[in-house]
């Protein structure tokens, strides 16, 4: 059964701070790994994408990935009230299958 | 370019009775997908398409869920009989393709379902 993990929170940053949003994965041939945002009620939207070990950057966004640790985190710089939602992280296994396995969220609460 | 197109946004149902989804994926994108989002759950795959073919089916509830893709583009989820259950919202995503460089799945608004 591969898994992804993530804090529930709710995660509570001020406005202008850096919200850190973590994830680890059981299935070790995973290879792609995903950051979705949700909004309440509204369906998920794909923030970045990240393949490779190391760090990726887009705009406020960093993806973070370390497959040894089968840990992949993404942090906002500059946190907005605007950011306040659900925080999907989303694993794509391979050898085939090419299933994405999602987390749970982890629910982020920017405090003007 | 228009996104994911799912119809209707919201169902109400009693139990036992029969419902549909629908959905257009993004132009020129080949697979496909449906999931179910439980409240404070992620969405799990229902049902993934490439083409017109269900390439991975393994977890749809066979006794009561079917799906449809004809001709490769737009797609159907039925439920029949509904269960109280089933409440939830049916997203349906789209990709390019699998593989791991075209997989990058885009999802419709969803439908929430109520079984009353």
């Amino acid at each position: 059964q591969k898994e992804v993990e993530q804090n529930s929170g709710p995660l509570s940053v001020p406005e202008g701070a850096i919200a850190s949003l973590n994830c680890t994965y059981s299935d070790r041939g995973s290879q792609s790994f995903f950051w979705y945002r949700q909004y309440s009620g509204k369906s998920p939207e794909l923030i970045m994408f990240i393949y490779s070990n190391g760090d990726k950057e887009d705009g406020r966004f960093t993806a973070q990935l370390n497959k040894a640790s089968q840990y992949v985190s993404l942090l906002i710089r500059d946190s907005q009230p605007s950011d306040s939602a659900t925080y999907l992280c989303a694993v794509l296994s391979g050898a085939g299958s090419y299933q994405l396995t999602f987390g749970k969220g982890t629910k982020l609460s920017v405090i003007p | 370019e228009a996104g994911v197109v799912q119809s209707p946004r919201y169902k109400i149902i009693e139990k036992k009775q029969p419902v549909a989804f629908w959905c257009n994926p993004i132009s020129g994108h080949n697979t496909l997908y449906w999931y179910r989002q439980n409240l404070g759950q992620g969405p799990e795959l229902l049902i993934r398409y490439e083409n017109e073919e269900a390439v991975d089916d393994s977890q749809l509830p066979k006794d009561r869920f079917s799906a449809e893709r004809l001709k490769g583009v737009d797609s159907t989820l039925k439920i029949q009989p509904a269960e109280l259950g089933d409440s939830a919202v049916y997203l349906c995503a789209s990709s390019l393709g699998t593989g791991v460089l075209a997989d990058t799945q885009y999802f419709g608004p969803g439908t929430r379902l109520t079984v009353l």
